[in-house]
Parts: C-alpha cells; sequence; structure tokens
C-alpha cells in the first residue's frame, strides 16, 4: 500500500506570495493532519479534516488555511507568506479520526523556504 | 495541557549495543497514546511504536520496545542492538483521547550509532 505522498516536496517563494501545499493520504484513511517544523518551535499541529471538515485547528493565524476533498486528499494555504513561514510542512493521514490510539502516518513533508 | 519532555537532546551509542531514549509527558486524560516516531535527515517521521495508557504490557516491535512507568508518567524507547542506519531525530509524542486529536511532540534526540 503506497504511503503518504506530499507535492511538492521543495518550495521557495518570497514574502508576500501565496503557497498552496497537496496532500494525498495513504489509501483508506479519511483524516488528515497537518503539522510545521521548525528548529526553533518544534512540530506543531496546524489543523486535522476529516469527511472534507475541520476538525481541530492549531494556534496559527488565519493565513495558515486548508481543505479537504471527497477523495480524502487535502490541500493547505497560506497567503502573505512572512520569512518565518520557511519551515517543513507535514501531512499525517489516519484512519479515522476518534480515540487515542489511531495512529498518524507521516509524508516525507514539503519543505517551505521564503525569500 | 498536554506536555511532552525529552530531556537528551543528543545520544551516541556503539553499533549492537542497546540506547534508551527518555521521554516523560503530563496530562491529566486518564485515556491517552503514546507514540514514537523516528525522522532520518531525509525529514520524513517514520512511526515506530504505541502505547496506550491503559495497556497492561509494553509495547514491542522488532528491535524496538517501549518501557511505559505510568505511575512516573515515563515511556522509554529503547532500541536493541543499535544499527547504523538508526542514526537520526527520535520524537516522542503523545494524543489524549478527548478533546483536541493533534500529536504533542517532544523537543527530540538526536542518535548517533557509532561503528
Amino acid at each position: 500500500k503506497a504511503g503518504v505522498t506530499q507535492t511538492p516536496r521543495y518550495l521557495i517563494k518570497t514574502r508576500g506570495q501565496q503557497v498552496t501545499l497537496s496532500c494525498s493520504p495513504i489509501s483508506g484513511h479519511r483524516s488528515v493532519s497537518w503539522y510545521q517544523q521548525t528548529p526553533g518551535q518544534g512540530l506543531q499541529f496546524l489543523f486535522e479534516y476529516f469527511s472534507e471538515t475541520q476538525r481541530n485547528k492549531g494556534n496559527f493565524p488565519g493565513r495558515f488555511s486548508g481543505r479537504q476533498f471527497s477523495n480524502s486528499r487535502s490541500e493547505m494555504n497560506v497567503s502573505t507568506l512572512e520569512l518565518g513561514d520557511s519551515a517543513l510542512y507535514l501531512c499525517a493521514s489516519s484512519l479515522v479520526s476518534q480515540g487515542a490510539q489511531d495512529t498518524q502516518y507521516f509524508g516525507p513533508g514539503t519543505r517551505l523556504t521564503v525569500l | 495541557a498536554q506536555k511532552i519532555t525529552q530531556t537528551q537532546p543528543g545520544m551516541f551509542v556503539q553499533e549492537k549495543e542497546a540506547v534508551t531514549l527518555d521521554c516523560t509527558y503530563d496530562t491529566s486524560d486518564p485515556s491517552y497514546g503514546l507514540f514514537w516516531y523516528k525522522q532520518p535527515s531525509s525529514g520524513e517521521m517514520i512511526f515506530l511504536i504505541y502505547q496506550g495508557s491503559y495497556d497492561q504490557q509494553n509495547a514491542t516491535e522488532g528491535r524496538y520496545s517501549l518501557n511505559f512507568q505510568k505511575a512516573r508518567k515515563s515511556a522509554n524507547l529503547v532500541i536493541s542492538a543499535s544499527q547504523l542506519g538508526d542514526s537520526a531525530m527520535y520524537f516522542c509524542a503523545m494524543r489524549e483521547n478527548t478533546g483536541r486529536r493533534a500529536l504533542t511532540f517532544g523537543s527530540g534526540t538526536r542518535l548517533q550509532v557509532q561503528p
């Protein structure tokens, strides 16, 4: 079974631009979560989608948004990019959206650099 | 609020030896899950092992085992017979059964296996 895929793997943007990242979950997985990883803040939760609905959201400004499609694929968008948005963005998928034991499987990440 | 603490920023181990990576957690939820992930330099987070708060036995997965001490709120990862390919960042993470479903990660431990 194919793992979580993320595109693109690398991205370079300039301040003020916007960017869209894509994530395809493991087949059959309906929950997709997004995380931001930076050297200073570590791994931080952005949001989670299940059945095309945002179920949870982390403490990020409204410039960060996402959506999920009927095939469970998800996109996240960052508008008006800032230098501090440079990070590794990780997508994770899991079977369902309940229970502490539902394991999240991660993709390879998209490394975003904002100049 | 849930919190994960990894006090070892870096660890060295000789090939074929065992190593223990420390993790302590804090939560008021009686039902939670603890996870360990490995992140090689490529960036992908690889799921290693899971322990549920109500599990009576310590989890094991091949060369990985989890030393779960609930009263001490610790969930240390033990890697037996270390291999050069085990060199990576290791993250401990927790999810509570109620409320937000996001994984909360520790700051990670960089393990270097020496030949």
